[in-house]
């Protein structure tokens, strides 16, 4: 089965950090295009990040300088290190996959495709 | 940043009765590679998003006939030609032209 599933939400002090994992099964992460997307609660999706398969990262501005996108190839894993964090970055955080395909090429193009089931972020005192 | 508006925020609808969400963008959505990256999603309560629609018409895989897009450069529509008990929910528009990707507000349909 292809599935993307997150971890490593909890409870964190303003200011503190975490890092969360968005562990893929049945895709190689280093092949696609993968992004962080968040929902605080009872709002809309918000965008967060993207790493592509060359490497190249992207962030909102809300989050340049505090969150880091990478992944480990070895553990097919992808990862949202986020750091400072404060009480505006509580959210469910979903990994998504973007890719569609067009013959017999696959590319990205907004088209999140396979989303995991989040992992809830909650920044408070 | 490109600014996504939905309207209506939110539509109550009759089973088998046609639906129709409106998306509008602040900034043409055609892409340096001639492409229009806009989508639309769907999110059931306590569920992640799915994908129905992308580069503005093309059907996801498995997603019904009943739902269709279509639009060009700023403004964008998604149907539902009959509404069905399934299709309660939200709906957001997103846009993947520039960064950062941005989502409308989303659209509440639910059944009258």
């Amino acid at each position: 089965d292809v599935q993307l599933v997150e971890s490593g939400g909890g409870v964190v002090q303003p200011g503190g950090s975490l890092r969360l994992s968005c562990a893929a099964s049945g895709l190689a992460v280093n092949t696609h295009y993968i992004n962080w997307v968040r929902q605080a609660p009872g709002k809309g999706l918000e965008w967060v990040s993207v790493m592509y398969k060359s490497g190249n990262t992207y962030y909102t501005d809300s989050v340049k300088g505090r969150f880091t996108i990478s992944r480990d190839s070895s553990k097919n894993t992808l990862y949202l290190q986020m750091n400072s964090l404060r009480a505006e970055d509580t959210a469910v955080y979903y990994c998504a996959r973007d890719r569609y395909c067009s013959g017999g090429t696959c590319y990205a193009g907004g088209a999140f495709d396979l989303w995991g089931r989040g992992t809830v972020v909650t920044v408070s005192s | 940043e490109i600014v996504m508006t939905q309207t209506p925020l939110s539509s109550l609808v009759t089973l088998g009765q046609p639906a129709s969400i409106s998306c509008r963008s602040s900034q043409s959505l055609v892409h340096s590679d001639g492409n229009t990256y806009l989508s639309w999603l769907h999110q059931r309560p306590g569920q992640p998003p799915r994908l129905l629609i992308y580069k503005i018409s093309e059907r996801f895989s498995g997603v019904p006939d009943r739902f269709s897009g279509s639009g060009a450069g700023t403004d964008f529509t998604l149907k539902i030609s009959r509404v069905e008990a399934e299709d309660v929910g939200l709906y957001y528009c997103m846009q993947a032209a520039r960064f950062p990707y941005t989502f409308g507000q989303g659209t509440k349909l639910q059944i009258k």
